[in-house]
């Protein structure tokens, strides 16, 4: 089976401060996708990022970082010098990879409120 | 990028009614549509794999005489809330897959459901 955990349930931070949101997976599948989601609160899902399984590669997306850690089943998410809009819900979720490839249906974790104080 | 259009985005109905959601690819054709649930403050569950042509899969726990969801088209799934009540005012989430290429995901804007 698998698991999302996100353990953080509300992050609060001021505003230029940089701040970490921690994931942690469960799978029994060797291929498999991770995903981070940010929602704001008008419910939408904004995507923010795709990594399958055999890509350990960190990213950086502007002021965004992605640190996947395959040997702690870690797939954490940093925001540096962090604004008032990004304040928001922020999931991060797993899937299965299905034959030819793309993902299955996605586990999410519990989403980790995140508000930046101005 | 993909986009995917969910409708309506907001209804209000009386307890007993039947309500339908839609779920549209506007740019892609998708194989695969899956249906999420949202409770407030909560995180979003699956509830169950939509295949054009086939049957959908449901989850462990969801009622499949209650949700009802037909993918008639590779761009069009429906889901609809049978006799809804109170306990079924959520946020009804969908995606779909690219049936082409990567396979990627992309999710519609969300339809929250007020049941009376």
């Amino acid at each position: 089976a698998q698991k999302v955990t996100q353990a953080q349930t509300e992050i609060s931070v001021v505003e230029k401060e940089d701040v970490t949101l921690d994931c942690v997976y469960e799978t029994r599948d060797t291929t498999y996708y991770l995903f981070w989601y940010k929602q704001p609160p008008s419910g939408e899902l904004v995507f923010l990022i795709r990594r399958n399984s055999f890509d350990e590669q960190n990213e950086i997306s502007g002021r965004y970082s992605w640190n996947f850690q395959k040997s702690t089943s870690s797939f954490n998410f940093t925001i540096t010098a962090s604004q008032v809009v990004d304040s928001a819900v922020y999931f991060c979720a797993l899937s299965e990879s299905v034959s030819g490839g793309g993902a299955d249906g996605l586990t999410f974790g519990k989403g980790t409120h995140l508000i930046i104080q101005p | 990028g993909a986009v995917v259009s969910q409708h309506p985005s907001r209804v209000i109905c009386k307890s007993g009614t039947s309500v339908k959601i839609e779920c549209r690819s506007l740019d892609f054709q998708a194989t695969t549509m899956f249906w999420y649930r949202q409770f407030p403050k909560q995180s979003l569950m699956l509830m169950a794999t939509s295949n054009e042509g086939s049957k959908a899969t449901y989850e462990q726990g969801v009622e499949k005489d209650k949700f009802l969801i037909n993918h008639a088209s590779l761009t069009l799934s429906t889901l609809t809330v049978t006799s809804a009540h109170p306990e079924d005012s959520s946020f009804y989430i969908c995606s779909a897959r690219v049936l082409a290429g990567t396979g990627e995901l992309f999710f519609g804007e969300g339809s929250r459901l007020t049941v009376l």
